[in-house]
C-alpha cells in the first residue's frame, strides 16, 4: 500500500520563476493538506483541499496557490519565486473523517537561486 | 507569543538513557496532540497522536498530555541508536473536520552508542 507520494524530489529554480509541486494521497484518503518547512523549523501550514476546493488556508500569499483532481491528488503551484521560499514542501493526506492523523509524504526540497 | 514552543536542542544522550522531549502551547481550544519523528531528509512520521490528558503508551514510547498546564511530554525510554531524529510535537484544534496542524519547531536527538 503506497503511502504519500511527492515529485519531484528535488528542484532549483531561480527568483521570479513559477514551480509546481506534485502530491498522490495515500490510498483511501481523499484531504490533502500542504506544508513549509524551512531548514531547522516546524512545518508551517499553508492549505488544505478536500473535494477539490481549498478547504482552509494558513498565512501565505496569493502566489501560493493549489488544486486538488478527481482522483485526489494535488498539485502547489508557487509563483513570483523569493530566495525565501527555498524550503522542504510537505504533502499530507488523511481520510475525509474529521479528527484524523495526518500522514506525510517526503517532500520537494525547493532551492531558489 | 508562539501558538506552540518547543525546546530546539540539540540533544545528545548515551544508548539506553531515558530521553524527556516536551512542548508548551498556548492556544486552549487544542485538543488533539501528537508527535512525529522526522529522519534526515524524509518527512515527518507519526509516532503518537493522543487526544485526552494523562498518558499513553507504546512500545517505548510514552505521550503524556497535561491540558491543565498546556505542557505535553513525549518519553523513550531505553534510547538507541536508530532514535537520532529530529521529534516534533504537533497539535491541532477541533474546527468543522479541518485538520491544521500546529508544529513546533522540533528537537534534534543523537543517541550515541
Amino acid at each position: 500500500d503506497a503511502g504519500v507520494t511527492q515529485s519531484p524530489t528535488h528542484l532549483i529554480k531561480t527568483r521570479g520563476q513559477q514551480v509546481t509541486l506534485r502530491c498522490s494521497p495515500k490510498s483511501g484518503h481523499d484531504t490533502v493538506s500542504w506544508y513549509q518547512q524551512a531548514l531547522g523549523q516546524g512545518p508551517q501550514f499553508i492549505f488544505q483541499y478536500y473535494e477539490e476546493e481549498e478547504r482552509q488556508r494558513g498565512n501565505f500569499p496569493d502566489r501560493f496557490s493549489g488544486h486538488q483532481f478527481p482522483n485526489y491528488s494535488s498539485e502547489l503551484n508557487v509563483n513570483a519565486l523569493l530566495l525565501g521560499d527555498s524550503a522542504l514542501y510537505l504533502c499530507a493526506s488523511s481520510p475525509g473523517t474529521a479528527n484524523s492523523p495526518l500522514h506525510f509524504g517526503n517532500g520537494t526540497r525547493l532551492t531558489v537561486t | 507569543q508562539k501558538e506552540v514552543e518547543q525546546d530546539p536542542g540539540p540533544l545528545s544522550v548515551p544508548e539506553g538513557a531515558i530521553v524527556s522531549l516536551n512542548c508548551t502551547y498556548s492556544n486552549s481550544a487544542f485538543q488533539y496532540f501528537m508527535w512525529y519523528r522526522q529522519y534526515s531528509r524524509k518527512g515527518p512520521e507519526l509516532l503518537m497522536y493522543t487526544y485526552s490528558s494523562g498518558n499513553k503508551e507504546d512500545g517505548r514510547f510514552t505521550a503524556q498530555v497535561d491540558k491543565s498546564s498546556k505542557y505535553i511530554s513525549l518519553f523513550i525510554r531505553d534510547s538507541q541508536p536508530s532514535d537520532s531524529a529530529t521529534y516534533l510535537c504537533a497539535m491541532r484544534a477541533t474546527q468543522g473536520g479541518s485538520e491544521k496542524l500546529v508544529f513546533g519547531k522540533g528537537m534534534k536527538l543523537t543517541v550515541n552508542p
